[in-house]
């Protein structure tokens, strides 16, 4: 069974700095990953992905995120993070098999202080 | 890009009637959806996977009398909540796959049963 573990539940940053949300799955092939952004009452929006290939993701709205095998791990990176960045965050992972059929870690909340 | 539209975006009904929400991929063909809930400051928890013309599966613990998932065409699938309680008060999100690398997502549907 695949899982996703974001350990840390709730971070604060001041505008202009850098970010990192850490994310660690278990699956026991190479999985498909996906970080979501989410605001409150609102729907999922897909920030990045990654199924092959290089192993370092750019994204949307300037977040980049890096697949480490031997860590288990798919770390969500912006260089300066902006106020409109404030909102809920989740990995999740896909398997190679039929992807969209996802599971969830349970969530960063970034707050983003001025 | 893929547009996965969820109807309604609210809805309030009282206990002991039915609801029904409607997902709808606008610009592509869904062979498959997803319905996941999402409870208050928690993660999205899958419930159940719909092929279109076929049964739905649902995940362990999901009651399949009580959640109606219906796939009758490649662009809607409907959730259909019976004898709605309040316990079953929750935020519901469809996402709609065309293949098996991603799903796209709806923007969800907050049910407040009274």
């Amino acid at each position: 069974a695949q899982s996703v573990t974001q350990p840390d539940i709730h971070i604060t940053v001041s505008e202009g700095a850098s970010l990192e949300l850490r994310c660690n799955y278990s699956y026991g092939a190479t999985p498909y990953l996906f970080w979501y952004v989410q605001s409150p009452g609102q729907g999922l929006q897909l920030l990045l992905k990654y199924f092959s290939g290089d192993t370092l993701v750019q994204g949307i709205k300037g977040f980049e995120a890096e697949f480490k095998r031997s860590q288990s791990s798919f770390n969500l990176r912006k260089p300066s993070v902006h106020w409109s960045d404030a909102a809920e965050y989740f990995c999740a992972v896909g398997a190679n098999t039929n992807a969209g059929k996802s599971t969830f870690g349970d969530g960063t909340t970034l707050t983003v202080k001025p | 890009g893929a547009v996965v539209s969820q109807h309604p975006s609210r809805v309030i009904c009282k206990s002991g009637t039915s609801v029904k929400i409607e997902c709808r991929s606008l610009d592509f063909q869904a062979t498959t959806m997803f319905w996941y809930r999402q409870f208050p400051k928690q993660s999205l928890m899958l419930m159940a996977t719909s092929n279109e013309g076929s049964k739905a599966t649902y995940e362990q613990g999901v009651e399949k009398d009580k959640f109606l998932i219906n796939h009758a065409s490649l662009t809607l699938s409907t959730l259909t909540v019976t004898s709605a309680h309040p316990e079953d008060s929750s935020f519901y999100i469809c996402s709609a796959a065309t293949g098996y690398t991603e799903a796209f997502f709806g923007q969800g549907t907050r049910l407040t049963v009274v």
